[in-house]
């Protein structure tokens, strides 16, 4: 069974950073894409990044391209995303998914206020 | 970026009542990277159907799902009151730039 567990959310200022991590479990971890999206209260889904099984590529939306950075250890099984720059308009709950439809980790909550 | 317009946003609708949302992407998508997803509250979304008509592990019949190119529509024949929930398409057609309808909130009447 996969298993995505997310940690690392929490209450950030507006200007700093926060990492966030997803362990995973239950299938061959290196052998897939990983992702990460998100959902701001009470609005709809939005993908935030993407790396390759390798690690050797990320993909970003304008949105975050340039402030936030995936990756992947895959020799532990997790996957992350470092967040710089926070904002306002960030504070969601972030979801780690496992390429192919389906497969989501539980969420984090990120709030950046000041 | 392959955008995805989901419509209704909303629907109110009675129990035994057949309910359809649709989905039309701005450009042409592969059928087997067009999903759907169900989210309730405080949840995570959870698959329904996938590749436009496969239903998902333990996904009752009730649920389906069609279409092709870039027109694609999601059916619950007959809703239950446990199907209040808001309903979203994705398209992965655009890997690994996927993308979401914005969703369609269902509630009973």
């Amino acid at each position: 069974e996969v298993q995505l567990v997310e940690t690392g959310g929490g209450l950030v200022q507006p200007g700093r950073s926060l990492k966030l991590s997803c362990v995973a479990s239950g299938f061959t971890f290196n052998n897939y894409w990983m992702s990460w999206t998100r959902q701001a209260p009470g609005k709809g889904l939005e993908w935030v990044a993407s790396i390759t099984n390798s690690g050797g590529s990320t993909y970003y939306p304008d949105s975050v391209k340039g402030r936030f950075t995936i990756s992947r250890d895959n020799a532990q099984n997790t996957l992350y995303l470092q967040m710089n720059s926070l904002r306002s308009e960030d504070t969601a709950t972030y979801y780690c998914t496992r390429e192919g439809p389906g497969n989501w980790g539980q969420g984090t909550l990120v709030t950046v206020s000041s | 970026a392959i955008v995805l317009n989901q419509s209704p946003s909303s629907i109110v609708a009675s129990q035994g009542e057949k309910v359809t949302i649709t989905c039309r992407a701005s450009s042409s998508i592969s059928s087997n990277y067009l999903h759907w997803y169900q989210q309730k509250p405080g949840a995570f979304p959870k698959l329904v159907i996938y590749s436009t008509s496969y239903r998902a592990s333990g996904i009752p019949s009730r649920f389906s799902g069609s279409g092709s190119g870039t027109s694609y529509s999601f059916t619950i024949s007959r809703v239950e009151a446990e199907d209040v929930a808001t309903y979203y398409c994705q398209q992965g057609s655009s890997n690994p730039k996927f993308t979401f309808g914005s969703g369609t909130k269902l509630e009973i009447k």
